[in-house]
């Protein structure tokens, strides 16, 4: 059973196109986020969604914008990609008791 | 906001021999400082985390400390072996707003020399 999934792993695509990830759990979490990891290694947070009202929103494009359906899934969409748009997604979520992030295994967008 | 510094950036040690890593923290109402591990091509994983109401928290090979007055809070790793290669991130909560999002530190990498 995998807590958290995301799709695409892989994602290569074109400068200007629009793409999305999308992310599911199954921990019954009711706050999920997106984290960039750029090619440093730094790990920085886009969006915080609680119980589908977005909590954080730190200094991301608006071509960045997430989705949340229902609590179990957050989905990222961006609009036209840019080079610097390259880098590893990880969507997580929040076990609220412990504080501990469960991460997905990562999106690795590359932007040609 | 919350800001986490993290050093170094890069770390060697012998196989057996102790690895520390340091972090700071700015905000002062910061009250969760978690450490995820991330090996090669995998997600991050938390390996420990320490609350503002603990000064120490140890498991196995792995401890935490945290100075809440200098606001600054330390990994260290006994007897290391090949298997803790990976990078290391300390992390501190983001004070407000509810969701309990973490700001992480710019990463340690560790290399085991064997």
């Amino acid at each position: 059973d995998t807590a958290v999934s995301q799709t695409p792993k892989y994602l290569v695509t074109q400068m200007g196109n629009d793409k999305s990830i999308k992310c599911e759990q199954n921990l019954g979490h009711d706050t999920m986020y997106w984290y960039k990891q750029d090619s440093k290694k730094f790990l920085k947070i886009m969006f915080s969604y609680n119980n589908k009202e977005l909590i954080i929103n730190e200094t991301v494009p608006n071509r960045f914008s997430p989705k949340s359906p229902d609590k179990a899934h957050l989905n990222l969409h961006i609009n036209s990609l840019e080079l610097g748009d390259s880098a590893v997604y990880f969507c997580a979520s929040n076990a609220r008791v412990t504080g501990e992030l469960f991460f997905g295994e990562g999106s690795r967008l590359t932007v040609l | 906001g919350e800001n986490v510094e993290q050093h170094p950036s890069t770390l060697s040690v012998q196989e057996g021999d102790s690895a520390v890593i340091k972090c700071t923290y700015s905000d002062s109402a910061s009250n969760y400082f978690p450490w995820y591990k991330q090996e090669l091509g995998k997600r991050p994983q938390l390996i420990i985390d320490i609350r503002s109401n603990v000064g120490e928290k140890k498991d196995q090979r792995i401890a935490v400390t945290l100075n809440k007055t200098a606001k600054h809070f330390s990994l260290h790793i006994t007897e290391t072996q090949p298997e803790d290669s990976a990078v290391y991130f300390c992390a501190a909560s983001i004070p407000g707003g509810g969701a309990d999002g973490l700001t992480f530190g710019k990463g340690t990498h560790l290399i085991i020399q064997p």
